[in-house]
């Protein structure tokens, strides 16, 4: 059962544009909303990650919106450059940090 | 950096082979969890570790197991080896709490049966 869905697969957006990617989740009881980005080779890296109890988190250039009522949440991206190229994850999890659920990952290209 | 260190980085094994992965957490973290990442998939939680006991199991079958040790190091064994097994293998680590904290990732082991 896939509990988060996560789109597009993948995304390319022209430099200095917004990239938004997407997620749906169906447990109700997550609570904890973390963004990962993944290079090629590498593990994923935490960027940035939202509570329910908020609906908007801005760190930088990245932005999460969470709707709780429809149980969704995205990643913004603001003036995206060629370096954000890589695979974003969404995921999800109860009681913070523990068993995170992912979504199956978006491929985002920023052309120069 | 994450200070999560995933060693070896690279594994070729053969089919019914048994591998050990291992994994050394970030200071002051006290969890690890492991995850397998299938190429062009997000990570599956295999299971997780808290004070040297296992603490919740994704649907892998028992062949996947794993240790703690007193330093929060863990290892990852699989037994008996099956070509679906080949992926990247991460760990990542934790500081378990009422609220809970975010979780670092190591770079991955990348695993190949052949």
């Amino acid at each position: 059962q896939q509990q988060v869905k996560q789109s597009p697969q993948s995304l390319i957006v022209q430099k200095g544009g917004i990239s938004i990617i997407n997620c749906a989740y169906e447990n109700t009881a997550f609570d904890y909303f973390p963004w990962y980005q993944q290079f090629p080779g590498k593990g994923p890296a935490l960027l940035i990650a939202i509570r329910p109890d908020v609906s908007e988190k801005k760190e930088g250039r990245f932005t999460i919106s969470f709707n709780k009522s429809a149980k969704q949440f995205s990643l913004h991206i603001m003036d995206s450059q060629p370096g954000d190229s890589a695979t974003y994850f969404c995921a999800a999890s109860r009681q913070g940090a523990q068993k995170l659920v992912f979504g199956q990952g978006t491929r985002l290209t920023i052309n120069p | 950096e994450t200070g999560v260190t995933q060693s070896p980085t690279h594994l070729i094994k053969t089919r019914g082979q048994q591998v050990t992965l291992r994994c050394s957490s970030q200071s002051g973290h006290n969890t690890v969890s492991w995850y397998q990442q299938a190429l062009g998939q997000g990570p599956q939680f295999i299971f997780q570790y808290y004070r040297e006991e296992e603490n919740g199991r994704g649907n892998f079958p028992p062949r996947f197991s794993g240790l703690q040790f007193p330093n929060y190091s863990s290892e990852l064994n699989v037994n008996a080896l099956e070509l679906d097994d080949s992926a990247l293998y991460l760990c990542a680590s934790s500081l378990a709490s009422v609220t809970g904290t975010e979780a670092f990732f190591g770079q991955g082991t990348r695993l190949t049966v052949v």
